[in-house]
């Protein structure tokens, strides 16, 4: 039991598709994150949610559009992605509050694009 | 904007020896957090320590330790009796301590393979 649960662990879909991906989180947080890691690359934070509101997006193309519909559940809606979206993407929750908490990571969905 | 540098694509210990991974920052802000995470294989990203930049004292959690120089903006992790199961990708993170809640600025990351 992780406390940050993805799904689908695995994705592959074309470029004109629509899917979405899931994170659930059972740990009481209040601010949830959404994080892409390409190969050979830095984590990248994309979007930040604290209390369902988003705070950070880190100038993420219009095809990634998240949504944060209460503090336990981010889904990441992806539609017309290109090549280059293929990554590994994370989810991971922390307190909203209290800043030097940690953030709790999930497996990941592991996302290809044909 | 905050940037973290691992210059070690990779690193290799023996078992049972001790490894120090680098990690550099910079900032120009003077309350922030430093966290070293780990990711095993296709497995989730664990915390193994954080600093917190007010504190002069070295965090240590059982055999992992940092050497945080805040003056040369350096935060290194010594794994000491390394074990097998330490092999895994290392990064350090960098976390402001401002109003961004939250928000991690990652290095490159390090690869530690452990020989038996």
């Amino acid at each position: 039991e992780t406390g940050v649960t993805q799904t689908p662990r695995h994705l592959v879909m074309g470029m004109t598709n629509k899917k979405s991906l899931k994170c659930e989180q059972h740990l009481g947080h209040n601010a949830m994150y959404w994080y892409k890691q390409s190969a050979k690359k830095p984590l990248e934070l994309m979007f930040v949610y604290n209390f369902k509101e988003q705070t950070e997006n880190n100038s993420v193309p219009s095809r990634f559009s998240p949504e944060c519909p209460n503090s336990s559940h981010l889904f990441l809606h992806l539609h017309t992605l290109q090549p280059e979206d293929s990554a590994l993407y994370l989810c991971a929750s922390s307190q909203a509050q209290g800043i030097g908490q940690p953030q709790h990571f999930g497996d990941g969905t592991r996302l290809s694009i044909l | 904007a905050q940037t973290v540098t691992q210059s070690q694509p990779e690193m290799s210990v023996q078992e049972a020896e001790t490894v120090t991974l680098s990690c550099t920052y910079d900032t120009s802000e003077s309350d922030y957090y430093l966290f070293w995470y780990k990711q095993p294989p296709s497995r989730q990203m664990i915390l193994v320590i954080r600093q917190e930049a007010y504190k002069q004292q070295n965090a240590t959690e059982n055999r992992f330790s940092v050497n945080f120089q805040k003056a040369a903006k350096s935060f290194s992790l010594k794994i000491s009796d390394s074990q097998l199961g330490d092999a895994a990708m290392y990064f350090c993170a960098y976390r402001t301590g401002g109003t961004s809640y939250g928000k991690l600025t990652f290095g490159q990351g390090t690869i530690l393979t452990v020989h038996p």
